[in-house]
């Protein structure tokens, strides 16, 4: 069973537009809203990360929103460039207690590419 | 600072024969994981420690797996007999709680078993 849902699943964005993916989570006992981008060949990095304390969360043309009621949460780059062509992956966990420990379910990914 | 080490990086093997891949987590995390990505199935986790004992393995698909993590530096994942289906992208990842729960990747090891 998935436990983080995400879409779509392939995203084609025109460069300086607007990307966006979105996901979404049933078990309310998540606390941890990370996204992971992952380059051809490589393995996932850490791009940013929420807590569902605050609503949004910006890391230059980064963005994620998150809307706890309806569970779900999104990744919004602005000025999409032809270097954000990328995987990626939306992720949720529990905080950090005894054996769950960073345990992450990820979702499917998004294949993220943007046209020069 | 050295990230997470995978080794071979790329291994083509028959079917039917034993694979290894190995895996030197980030010096002082103490939470370890390995993955499986493939285009099906997307990232699945197959197996986690913490403090080198085994978690969670619910995710491992069958017998033919198998993973050991002797000490807090080294851990291998092993397939005995490898079969075609297996082919995939195995990822190790490492965490601590210093790292909170960031998990940083290696950069996998392919397997392609033909």
């Amino acid at each position: 069973q998935q436990q983080v849902k995400q879409s779509p699943q392939s995203l084609i964005v025109q460069k300086g537009g607007i990307s966006i993916i979105n996901c979404a989570y049933e078990n309310t006992a998540f606390d941890y809203f990370p996204w992971y981008q992952q380059f051809p060949g490589k393995g996932p990095a850490l791009l940013i990360a929420i807590r569902p304390d605050v609503s949004e969360k910006k890391e230059g043309r980064f963005t994620i929103s998150f809307n706890k009621s309806a569970k779900q949460f999104s990744l919004h780059i602005m000025d999409s460039q032809p270097g954000d062509s990328a995987t990626y992956f939306c992720a949720a966990s529990r905080d950090g207690r005894g054996s769950t420990l960073g345990r992450l379910y990820f979702g499917r990914g998004t294949q993220l590419t943007v046209w020069p | 600072d050295a990230g997470v080490i995978q080794s071979p990086r790329h291994e083509v093997t028959e079917m039917g024969q034993e694979v290894t891949l190995r895996c030197k987590p980030i010096s002082g995390h103490n939470s370890l994981f390995w993955y499986r990505q493939t285009m099906m199935r997307g990232l699945e986790l197959l197996i986690y420690f913490n403090n080198n004992v085994p978690i969670d393995d619910s995710g491992m698909p069958e017998d033919r797996f198998s993973a050991k993590m002797p000490n807090a530096s080294f851990s291998t994942l092993k397939i005995q007999p490898s079969e075609p289906r297996d082919s995939a992208v195995y990822f190790c990842a490492s965490s601590s709680q210093v790292s909170g729960n960031t998990i940083y990747f290696g950069e996998g090891s392919w397997l392609t078993v033909v």
